[in-house]
């Protein structure tokens, strides 16, 4: 079974640019929820995607956008960086409709705006 | 008030200790309860899984939720420091909602 996995591994970015993260699912699963974690602090919820939609979102601003494809791979994209956007932002997938909430997590991007 | 407080710590005990740790949650409408282990740079790793209250076993992990209380707890039997690193809950209405972690405790165990 092939876990979740995520790239790149490091960004760094300048204030204002805007940054692509990227995501493949674990296999067999057809959920995908983005997460940022600051340093020190537990992971927030971003949003989910299920069926190339947007399914629920948590407390971000709509430059925080996303894509989910047909493969069930799925990219974050955040326009107009801030400083505070730095963070470790994590993947996690689950299969909608038999234990939605087991979500599994990939190593993360850690990005970084200067 | 957080929706989840959880202790950042640092807890140190020695190898071999039954470790504690706990958080506390305000939503009485939350259903499910995770616990995830989080290493150092990398990204967090499902170890427990519970719906609604009751005690879970996994070898040495026990999960346990009161949702009369609003709090749920993790036990680690026989610690190694192999487990030292950082313990985070996580908690969920279900559905499209996102879970909702709190801090996390970061765990050493001296060997």
């Amino acid at each position: 079974e092939t876990g979740v996995t995520q790239s790149p591994t490091h960004l760094i970015k300048t204030r204002g640019q805007q940054v692509t993260l990227r995501c493949s699912s674990q296999s067999g699963h057809n959920t995908v929820s983005w997460y940022q974690q600051a340093l020190g602090q537990g992971p927030q919820f971003i949003f989910q995607y299920y069926r190339e939609e947007e399914n629920g979102r948590g407390n971000f601003p709509p430059r925080f956008s996303g894509l989910q494809f047909p493969n069930y791979s799925s990219e974050l994209n955040v326009n107009a960086l801030e400083l505070d956007d730095s963070a470790l932002y994590l993947c996690a997938s689950s299969l909608l409709g038999r234990g939605q909430e087991t979500q599994y997590f990939g190593p993360g991007t850690r990005l970084l705006v200067l | 008030q957080k929706e989840v407080e959880q202790d950042p710590g640092p807890l140190s005990v020695p190898e071999g200790a039954i470790v504690s740790l706990n958080c506390t949650y305000s939503n009485s409408a939350f259903q499910y309860f995770m616990w995830y282990r989080q290493y150092s740079r990398k990204g967090p790793e499902l170890l427990m899984y519970t719906y609604s209250s009751g005690n879970k076993e996994d070898g040495r992990f026990t999960a346990q939720v009161d949702k009369s209380s609003k709090y749920i707890s993790l036990f680690i039997r026989d610690s190694q420091p192999s487990d030292s690193a950082t313990y985070l809950c996580a908690i969920s209405l279900g559905g499209a909602d996102g879970l909702t972690f709190g801090k996390g405790t970061h765990l050493i165990i001296q060997p």
